[in-house]
């Protein structure tokens, strides 16, 4: 099964600014089993991205996804204040879940 | 709607077993459509996934715990039940259970909100 790896651990950033995370896998991943996830202090995680690239219901067009193979990329175009967070990105294969380790973005 | 709910202890005692319950509702273990799975998330670290459980009753498990899990359903009252044996303070967590949506995508898109476990004597 792959192992995921997510960069940087931590991104500190401000209101408004770009936020670019990445996740990326030891062996290819389809895309169709790579998600993103997104939890905040004392919650469950949320799904924002399934397929890679495809919004969950409710979620802002500000989050998106791409990538593809063995590289992954989330995209927050504007982090609103409610957008600091922990991101996991989630892999299925040979029957199997993968987390990466997380990225959490905080305010700068 | 759909909504899943974890229940179980709060303390265990070392080399215990661990059984926790996820009643999941809008929605049934019978469609073939989706699955169960059980995640796990230590005190400010990552989540793990644990196993999962498919319509067929087929079951999958973490190659690093398997030995120590069990996963079953039982679809009449809506139940996933996780067992883990002989506990251990390293499996004090947040245990959560998610729906698996099944298809040509994969992926957990509903969680429960978690149950606290803490392993101590």
């Amino acid at each position: 099964e792959a192992l995921l790896t997510q960069s940087p651990g931590t991104l500190s950033l401000s209101p408004g600014e770009r936020a670019t995370l990445s996740c990326r896998a030891s062996q290819s991943v389809s895309t169709t089993y790579l998600a993103w996830y997104q939890q905040k202090p004392g919650q469950a995680p949320r799904l924002l991205i399934y397929g890679a690239s495809r919004r969950a219901t409710g979620i802002p067009d500000r989050f998106s996804g791409s990538g593809s193979g063995t590289d992954f990329t989330l995209t927050i175009s504007r982090l609103e204040p409610e957008d600091f967070a922990v991101y996991y990105c989630l892999q299925y294969g040979d029957s199997a879940f993968t987390f990466g380790p997380g990225t959490k973005v905080d305010i700068k | 709607q759909v909504t899943l709910k974890e229940s179980g202890p709060v303390l265990v005692k070392p080399t215990e077993s661990l059984t926790l319950t996820c009643t999941v509702s809008g929605f049934s273990l019978s469609n073939s459509r989706v699955g169960v799975s059980w995640i796990r998330q230590p005190p400010g670290k990552a989540l793990e996934w644990l196993a999962h459980i498919f319509s067929t009753d087929e079951t999958f498990y973490s190659a690093s715990l398997k030995s120590r899990l069990t996963i079953s359903k039982d679809t009449s009252k809506s139940q996933v039940v996780l067992t883990l044996t002989s506990v251990d303070p390293v499996d004090t967590a947040t245990y959560y259970c998610a729906r698996i949506t099944v298809g040509w995508l994969v992926y957990m898109d509903v969680w429960g909100s978690g149950t606290t476990v803490t392993v101590s004597s």
